[in-house]
């Protein structure tokens, strides 16, 4: 069993809706969660990052983070065609330096 | 723009033969990471530097992987005698804070 689950989709939704990309973890041990996100043979890039439970909200995206459930989410409101990527979860046990990443989930906005 | 560059971009190369990929990051961060990801999958941690210290190092770093940061700037990354196994992109991450971690664009490795 993985230590991160993420549903890899494809996902696929009409511009304007709320998208929701989740994932969950077995190792209680990570209190650090971050999402990037990765267009087509890009690096990907650093979206949010929270250490806490409870809603971060950053402009369109909020983080979620539920410990007691070892479930986090990202939620993106009005989505548009260019937020169509490979959204990836990840975390990090703490005095740790690597991250610990999902499989990405495939997110396509449709006009 | 990440703050990182990686060279070369695309590298094929026969099974057997050494190769050796480089990352400079822009900035004067202290920390640097690599990272390989391989199609559908999530990147996965190989190596962290903090300045030219290695100081973490993954099970997944075999005795043919080496990693260097000299003068705690750019750093490489050589794979000896590849495996068709190796194909896959490694990426190369800067980072004020291990929760902070930029990436760049990547190296794609395809080994014939």
């Amino acid at each position: 069993q993985k230590e991160v689950e993420q549903d890899p989709g494809p996902l696929s939704v009409p511009e304007g809706a709320i998208v929701s990309l989740n994932c969950t973890y077995s190792n209680s041990a990570f209190q650090y969660f971050m999402w990037y996100r990765q267009y087509s043979r890009k690096g990907p890039e650093l979206l949010m990052y929270t250490y806490s439970s409870g809603n971060k909200e950053d402009g369109r995206f909020t983080a979620q983070v539920d410990k007691s459930s070892k479930y986090i989410s990202l939620f993106i409101r009005d989505s548009q065609p260019s937020d169509s990527a490979t959204y990836l979860c990840a975390m990090r046990v703490q005095g740790a330096q690597k991250l610990v990443f999902g499989q990405g989930t495939r997110l396509t906005i449709n006009p | 723009d990440t703050g990182v560059s990686q060279n070369p971009r695309h590298k094929i190369t026969k099974r057997g033969q050494n190769v050796t990929f480089r990352c400079d990051p822009i900035s004067e961060h202290n920390r640097l990471y690599w990272y390989r990801q391989t199609l559908g999958q999530g990147p996965e941690f190989l190596t962290y530097f903090q300045n030219e210290a290695q100081l973490e190092k993954s099970r997944l770093l075999s005795d043919r992987f080496s990693a260097e940061r000299p003068k705690g700037s750019f750093s490489t990354l050589e794979i000896q005698r590849t495996e068709q196994g190796d194909s896959a992109m490694y990426l190369c991450a800067r980072g004020p804070a291990a929760d902070t971690q930029y990436f760049g664009p990547g190296t794609r490795l395809t080994v014939l």
